[in-house]
């Protein structure tokens, strides 16, 4: 059984960079989300999909931050002109059904660093 | 919007011993839940237990139990006979409906424990 993966899990980039991470979640779970989580700080939610459809963003996600899941699958989470404030950790979980109440299972994340 | 408030930044407890971790959260709902999970230094976050509001029983999972007070909005979280790698960050988590119609979690800062052995 496959848990949630992420890649990279680490990434280093320079200020006004554009970068990408990708979320593989556990096979067949409908919903997949994406968190921000600082040092010091429990996940903030940004984004969930439900199969390809993207339902929901969160205030925190700025017009630089883009999310898809084409296919109704992987994810991917794209970053333009990164910001020292968009170091954090990058967390992907997915969960079945569709109602929202299931348990979410999370991967391992992607740690981002700007300089 | 739903807060979620874990007053212990960090905790300790020795091997063996039972150590209970706090957690509150503000809400005018009536159907959510919530959960603890656990996330050891550089490893992912893993759920430890769940409970849903509607259960007045408090939900067990081998050594680890909750203490789920409804009407005091309280959620503590009990580890006994703790364990060596029971040491990990601790997040309490509210899962409830946004206005927005999703349900979405909220998550506490954490509270870090320590396990002496």
């Amino acid at each position: 059984d496959t848990g949630v993966s992420q890649d990279p899990r680490h990434k280093i980039t320079k200020r006004g960079q554009n970068v990408t991470f990708r979320c593989d979640p556990i096979s067949e779970h409908n919903r997949l989300y994406w968190y921000r989580q600082t040092l010091g700080q429990g996940p903030e939610f940004l984004t969930y999909f439900q199969n390809e459809a993207q339902l929901e963003k969160s205030r925190l996600l700025s017009d630089r931050f883009s999310a898809e899941r084409p296919k109704g699958s992987f994810s991917t989470l794209e970053i333009q002109r990164t910001e020292q404030g968009d170091s954090a950790m990058y967390l992907c979980a997915s969960s079945p059904g569709t109602s929202g109440r299931e348990t979410q299972y999370f991967g391992p994340g992607t740690r981002l660093l700007v300089l | 919007a739903q807060t979620v408030t874990q007053s212990q930044p960090e905790m300790s407890v020795q091997e063996a011993e039972t150590v209970t971790l706090s957690c509150t959260y503000d809400t005018s709902e009536s159907d959510y839940y919530l959960f603890w999970y656990k996330q050891p230094p550089s490893r992912q976050m893993i759920l430890v237990i769940r409970q849903e509001a509607y259960k007045q029983q408090n939900a067990t999972e081998n050594r680890f139990s909750v203490n789920f007070q409804k009407a005091a909005k309280s959620f503590s979280l009990k580890i006994s006979d703790s364990q060596l790698g029971d040491a990990a960050m601790y997040f309490c988590a509210y899962l409830g409906l946004t206005s927005g119609g999703s349900y979405i979690p909220t998550f506490g800062r954490g509270t870090s424990l320590i396990v002496h052995p």
